[in-house]
């Protein structure tokens, strides 16, 4: 069963980037994963997906500050040029045998 | 445009039952797999079910045998009847498209409440 792991929690300041990761279990490296975010209140919000070769395609209306990338069993997110409104919970998500898998999700903090 | 609108939350009191709908637009819903996705209060999201464009259902082990997905597409309404209620089943509620082809979550709705307590 693939595991998804990211840190709890992440802050960088306004105007600066940040590089959130997403770790997938050994064995299953080579998954592809979705990044979401949801910002307070709000439902979540589908921002790209990232494949094993670090390809990834943005949902609809997802700014050009936000991209993705990948290194062995490691899927990330930047996102440059913080905004206040960035800042919010991210999770990613990928999929089993007949199943979805989430990450514990990392809150970012725009200081 | 994509829309997704849930409905049917609310207070059920354990052992409980309650029917959840999913109002879908903007997209050929009968081509699409969908999701139910929830997430308990200052918690993450935990996946729930899936079900096909086919009509095949995915649970996952957490509601295994409590939940039932099914889809209706003339209606192009989805729905999760969820039956034998337990606090821990309280959370936000949202259903969610999948992307053609993969697990994707490509869209999701707003949610709805459901709290079990008596």
């Amino acid at each position: 069963q693939v595991v998804l792991t990211q840190s709890p929690s992440a802050s960088a300041s306004l105007g600066a980037s940040v590089k959130l990761t997403c770790t997938l279990t050994s064995g299953h490296s080579g998954y592809a994963i979705a990044w979401h975010q949801q910002q307070p209140e709000k439902g979540p919000r589908f921002l790209m997906n990232v494949n094993r070769d670090g390809s990834h395609s943005k949902g609809d209306g997802i700014p050009d500050r936000f991209s993705g990338s990948s290194s062995g069993a490691e899927r990330y997110l930047t996102v440059s040029s913080l905004q206040s409104e960035d800042e919010a919970d991210y999770y990613c998500q990928t999929w089993g045998i007949d199943t979805v898998v989430f990450g514990g999700g990392t809150k970012l903090t725009v200081l | 445009e994509v829309q997704l609108l849930e409905s049917g939350g609310g207070l059920v009191q354990p052992g409980g039952s309650l029917r959840l709908s999913c109002a879908a637009s903007g997209f050929t819903f009968k081509n699409f797999a969908m999701s139910w996705v929830r997430q308990a209060p200052g918690k993450g999201l935990e996946w729930v079910s899936a079900i096909s464009d086919g009509g095949g259902a995915y649970y996952a082990d957490s509601v295994k045998g409590r939940v039932t997905i099914s889809r209706d597409n003339s209606k192009k309404t989805l729905y999760l009847q969820m039956n034998s209620l337990r606090a821990e089943d309280t959370a936000v509620y949202y259903c969610a498209k999948e992307a053609d082809g993969d697990y994707v979550l490509e869209y999701w709705g707003q949610g709805t409440l459901v709290t079990v307590s008596s």
